[in-house]
Parts: C-alpha cells; sequence; structure tokens
C-alpha cells in the first residue's frame, strides 16, 4: 500500500529565513513521482513541484527546492528566503507512473512571521 | 485566474435537496478529477476522468453522481446528502490520467448540507 506521511501539523518561521516541510512515504512501486502543492487559505491547491523516482538530481522551482533521499524514502520541501505569502497549508502527494491514483499527506501548516 | 473554474464557490442544501457542482477548464487536459477535502483529513479521491471516460470510483457512495461530457467540463450531481457530505470539492485537471504530471486545481466548492 502506498503512503505519505507528514508528522509536522504546524510549523512558523521567521520571513526571510529558509524552512524545511517534512514528507515520508511507502510504496512497492518502483516508478513514482513525488509532488508539493500550496494551499492558500483562498482554497485553491497550487502544484509546486515534482521529483522523479529516477531523477538523480533534486528538483527546484525558484524558491522551492525537494531534498530527495530515496533510501530514506523521504521528499521534503525547502522553501528559501520566505515571504509572508508563503503562509499556507502545504501538501506532500505521490502518484506511481503505473496509474494509481495520486495519494496526499495530511499537510502542514506554514505560518511566516514578520 | 485559475486555469480550473468551479462554481459555485459556496453552496447550502438541504438534506432532501439537489444541486450540482461544476467544473471548467480549457488547458487542453485529457484528465479531469474530484477531490473531497474534510477538516482534519487528507484529500480523498473521488473520481477520475481520462479522455471522458470514468477510470475511478474510489467507493464514493452513489448520492454523488459524476459526470463528464466533455473533456472541459465535469459536474458533481449531489442529491440526498448528509450533514458529514459537508466539504470543500476540489476540481482538477492534468494532461493525462498516466504519467507524472501536476494537476491544476480549482478553488473549490464549501459545500454545507444542514
Amino acid at each position: 500500500a502506498q503512503k505519505i506521511t507528514q508528522t509536522q501539523p504546524g510549523m512558523f518561521v521567521q520571513e526571510k529565513e529558509a524552512v524545511t516541510l517534512d514528507c515520508t512515504y511507502d510504496t512497492s512501486d518502483p516508478s513514482y513521482g513525488l509532488f508539493w502543492y500550496k494551499q492558500p487559505s483562498s482554497g485553491e491547491m497550487i502544484f509546486l513541484i515534482y521529483q522523479g523516482s529516477y531523477d538523480q538530481q533534486n528538483a527546484t522551482e525558484g524558491r522551492y527546492s525537494l531534498n530527495f533521499q530515496k533510501a530514506r524514502k523521504s521528499a521534503n520541501l525547502v522553501i528559501s528566503a520566505s515571504q509572508l505569502g508563503d503562509s499556507a497549508m502545504y501538501f506532500c502527494a505521490m502518484k506511481g507512473t503505473g496509474g494509481f491514483k495520486t495519494i496526499f499527506g495530511a499537510g502542514t501548516r506554514l505560518f511566516v512571521k514578520a | 485566474e485559475t486555469g480550473v473554474t468551479q462554481t459555485p464557490r459556496h453552496l447550502v442544501m438541504g438534506m432532501t435537496n439537489k444541486k450540482s457542482l461544476k467544473c471548467e477548464q480549457h488547458l487542453g487536459h485529457n484528465a479531469m478529477y474530484w477531490y473531497k477535502q474534510s477538516a482534519k483529513k487528507p484529500l480523498e479521491l473521488m473520481f477520475v476522468y481520462n479522455f471522458k471516460e470514468q477510470t475511478e470510483n474510489n467507493s464514493v457512495p452513489s448520492r454523488f453522481s459524476p459526470e463528464c461530457p466533455n473533456s472541459s467540463h465535469l459536474f458533481l450531481h449531489l442529491h440526498t446528502l448528509q450533514p458529514e457530505d459537508s466539504a470543500l470539492y476540489l476540481c482538477a485537471s492534468s494532461p493525462f490520467d498516466r504519467g507524472n504530471y501536476g494537476y491544476t486545481f480549482g478553488s473549490g466548492t464549501r459545500l454545507t448540507v444542514v
């Protein structure tokens, strides 16, 4: 069975500092993708970053990077230079390339302090 | 302006009412999804449509009836709902169901069943 675990219900970070949001996963599928989404209070889920299980390098998208450690089955999101607009819920998700449904973690609420 | 538009944004309905949620995308995507987001629970996949054909029904009660007339439109017909069905209903789309594509989500419909 596939599983996504986010152990941090809430995180605080000072504006302009970096923050790491944890995500661990479990799957028997040899090929899969890992995703991070942001959900502001408006409700819309925004796709942030993707990491393929066979990708050799960690994915980066602007201020977002994914710290992928395959042996440890972790896919942590790193946000550099936090901004007030980064305050939101963040969800880690996983999908197998074979087509099994995308599953989401419980989410981490990030609060950025001025 | 999101690429996926959901209407209405808010809906209050009685348990005997019949209503429909609408989702529209003009991104050229071929897969569309309904997710349910309840308080303190991970996102739950409800239905998947790929090229207008339903490819996943995640054991959803029959009081929820999806319809996908074309690849750009997705509906969720609701009838005789229960209070526990109150939640945020999110529609999403992706280029294809298989493969590792990030989803584009709408802003959701906040449903309250009274």
